[in-house]
């Protein structure tokens, strides 16, 4: 099955400046990745998703980038605000999978 | 409007009891999942449906069973809880099919003392 690595485990970050979290993953056949936000006591939400037919998407300050050589998508955060620091989680499926694969979370520290 | 409702939201309880935890999702989605998270915030999913039948039924203990009523609802009742059951349970809805987000319930923080 689908195996999904995320790096760093945490990530301290100066407010303003920008966080970027990697995930690799293992099965070639995986083509959707979405990321998710995790604040203290809450739950995870979709932050923004990526298709196997692009290799970059953005929203406001939030972008995801896609290697599908290397197998690998990262999020990338800019001008950090406190209110990023949560954890973050990836995922990975295929085409006729029935799961999300997640991998096992980054904890953002953004220092005011 | 909560689009994935769980309750009860905290659980306390002795081990060996049987408890149950309820979800409803009113988004209209067709797959249904319960996730464990533990105390390192690792997500593992434990069972998914679809319509009504079970797809997916992890390595799971069987003191775990899920039921769906109805595609708008998925319950987990555990029994003969134990000290390791401690931990946070999500359910979470999606549309069906491969590249749509999950939306999660609030979660149900689970404590077998």
């Amino acid at each position: 099955g689908e195996n999904v690595e995320q790096h760093p485990s945490t990530l301290s970050v100066q407010e303003g400046d920008s966080a970027v979290i990697k995930c690799t993953y293992s099965d070639s056949a995986s083509n959707y990745f979405p990321w998710y936000k995790q604040e203290l006591g809450k739950r995870p939400q979709l932050i923004i998703d990526i298709r196997s037919n692009v290799g970059e998407k953005k929203d406001q300050r939030i972008a995801v980038t896609l290697n599908k050589t290397a197998k690998h998508f990262s999020l990338h955060i800019t001008e950090t605000q406190p209110e990023d620091s949560a954890v973050y989680f990836c995922a990975a499926t295929y085409y006729g999978n029935n799961r999300l694969a997640f991998g096992k979370g980054n904890q953002v520290v953004v220092i005011p | 409007d909560t689009a994935v409702s769980q309750t009860p939201k905290y659980l306390v309880t002795q081990m060996g009891n049987d408890k149950s935890i309820k979800c409803e999702q009113n988004l209209g989605h067709d797959t249904m999942y319960w996730y464990k998270q533990d105390s390192k915030k690792f997500l593992k999913i434990m069972f998914s449906y679809n319509n009504k039948e079970l797809i997916i039924n992890e390595t799971v203990p069987n003191r775990f069973s899920p039921k769906s009523p109805d595609k708008a609802h998925l319950n987990l009742h555990i029994n003969s809880l134990e000290l390791g059951d401690s931990a946070v349970y999500f359910c979470a809805s999606s549309r069906e099919g491969w590249d749509y987000g999950y939306t999660f319930g609030s979660g149900t923080r689970l404590t077998v003392v």
